[in-house]
This record gives structure tokens, C-alpha cells and sequence, in this order.
């Protein structure tokens, strides 16, 4: 039972323009939500995090976009750079109950930015 | 370096063998995860340490695996009697007390039961 779902396994992208890495939940008590990028032979490493309180955060080249009402979650990449190529994990925690500290991770989205 | 450490990063052992990994978290972390990740797959929960205390398995983390975190410091992950499918990376990440914050991963340690 998958409750953080990325449909897309990878994303192919132009140098410059915009990445826009999707997942979807089905968890409704899920309401912090992380993404985390990982290349090849190492560990996740944070990037960007939004709590259901807001439907937008950004930091920089990177915006997280949440639709509470969908139960959806976007990555916004802009402008897309050779190094951003990587896989990105959506990430998904319930602040509630006794596991607020477990997250649960989508499956990931390999992105490849193309010179 | 101020980083989630793991050792080894990588490991190769016969089937049945046990294996013993180690973390060391960020040193003002007083949470400490470790996480299981096998190909095409997120990483998945194992178990949560607060402090020195295990507060939760995963029904993943069968009776062949078992962790420690003596003193609220270090941990250890040792698997007995390896299987197969014992073949995984295994992370281990950390994070202070704190609702909405954010897990700091190690780079992984990469076991491979031949």
C-alpha cells in the first residue's frame, strides 16, 4: 500500500528550463511533507520541506507547491541545471498520533538535466 | 565534519554470516532513524531510537536484526544469519526533537549477501 506515490520514475529536462517533479498521498494525516535528492552511491539530502499550514514555499531555485484538497504535492525546478540531475524522493510525515517522526517515502523520480 | 557518518559504506558477506553496521548521528541530535532502501524503492522505516530508547520496529526489522544506541550516541544495526534479501542500503539518519524538521541522512551502508 503505497501512500506516497511518484508516478513519474524520470524526468527529462532542458538545461534552463523548468523541472516539475510531481507526487501524490493518500494519506490524509500526512501534513509535513520533504523532498530529498540523491545521487548515486550516497545518502538523501534534504531539500525542501512545506507543512500543510501553506500551499507554497520556496527557497531559491526550488518551490514546493501543496494541494491539501487533492492530496498532491509538486517539485518546481527553475532554472534547471546539469547538477540537479538526480533522483528526487517526496516525503510525507503525520505530526499527530506516535509517529511523528516516521517519514514515508515515494519511490522517487530520476531527473536528467540536459546540457 | 559535522555530517550523519556511517561505516562501513560497503559490505559483502556470505549468506548466513552476520554483519554489524555502525552511525554516528549529528551530535546534538537526539533522534536517530534507520532506514532501509532496495533498488527502484524510497527508502523504508526500520526503527526509531529517542535518545537511548528504541521506541519503535518497523514489522520489516524481523528477529534477525537488532539495534542498539548505548548512551544516546552511536548506533549499531547488526543483522544475524544474512539473507538474500538481506541485500539493501541501509541509512541511518538523525534530527533534533522537533515537529517540522527535517532528517539529516548518512551516506548509506551498501550490503551485498552473496
Amino acid at each position: 500500500d503505497q501512500q506516497v506515490k511518484q508516478n513519474s520514475p524520470s524526468l527529462s529536462v532542458q538545461e534552463g528550463r523548468i523541472s516539475i517533479l510531481n507526487c501524490d498521498y493518500t494519506n490524509s494525516m500526512f501534513d509535513y511533507f520533504l523532498w530529498y535528492k540523491k545521487y548515486p552511491a550516497e545518502g538523501p539530502t534534504f531539500l525542501i520541506s512545506i507543512s500543510s499550514i501553506k500551499d507554497k514555499n520556496e527557497d531559491g531555485r526550488f518551490t514546493v507547491f501543496l494541494n491539501k484538497s487533492a492530496k498532491h504535492l509538486s517539485l518546481h525546478i527553475v532554472p534547471s541545471q546539469p547538477g540537479d540531475s538526480a533522483v528526487y524522493f517526496c516525503a510525507a510525515r503525520s505530526s499527530s498520533g506516535g509517529s511523528n517522526y516516521k517519514l514515508t517515502f515515494g519511490k522517487g523520480t530520476l531527473l536528467t538535466v540536459n546540457p | 565534519d559535522t555530517g550523519v557518518s556511517q561505516n562501513p559504506r560497503h559490505k559483502i558477506t556470505k549468506r548466513g554470516q552476520n554483519v554489524t553496521f555502525r552511525c554516528d548521528p549529528i551530535s546534538e541530535h537526539n533522534r536517530l532513524y534507520w532506514y532501509r532502501q532496495t533498488l527502484g524503492q524510497g527508502p523504508e522505516f526500520l526503527t526509531y531510537f529517542q535518545n537511548e530508547a528504541q521506541l519503535e520496529k518497523s514489522r520489516l526489522l524481523s528477529d534477525r536484526f537488532s539495534a542498539e544506541r548505548p548512551k544516546g550516541s552511536f548506533s549499531t544495526l547488526e543483522i544475524q544469519r544474512t539473507e538474500q534479501g538481506d541485500s539493501a542500503m541501509y541509512l541511518c539518519a538523525s534530527s533534533l526533537r522537533h515537529l517540522n524538521t527535517e532528517a539529516f541522512f548518512g551516506q548509506g551502508t551498501r550490503l551485498t549477501v552473496v
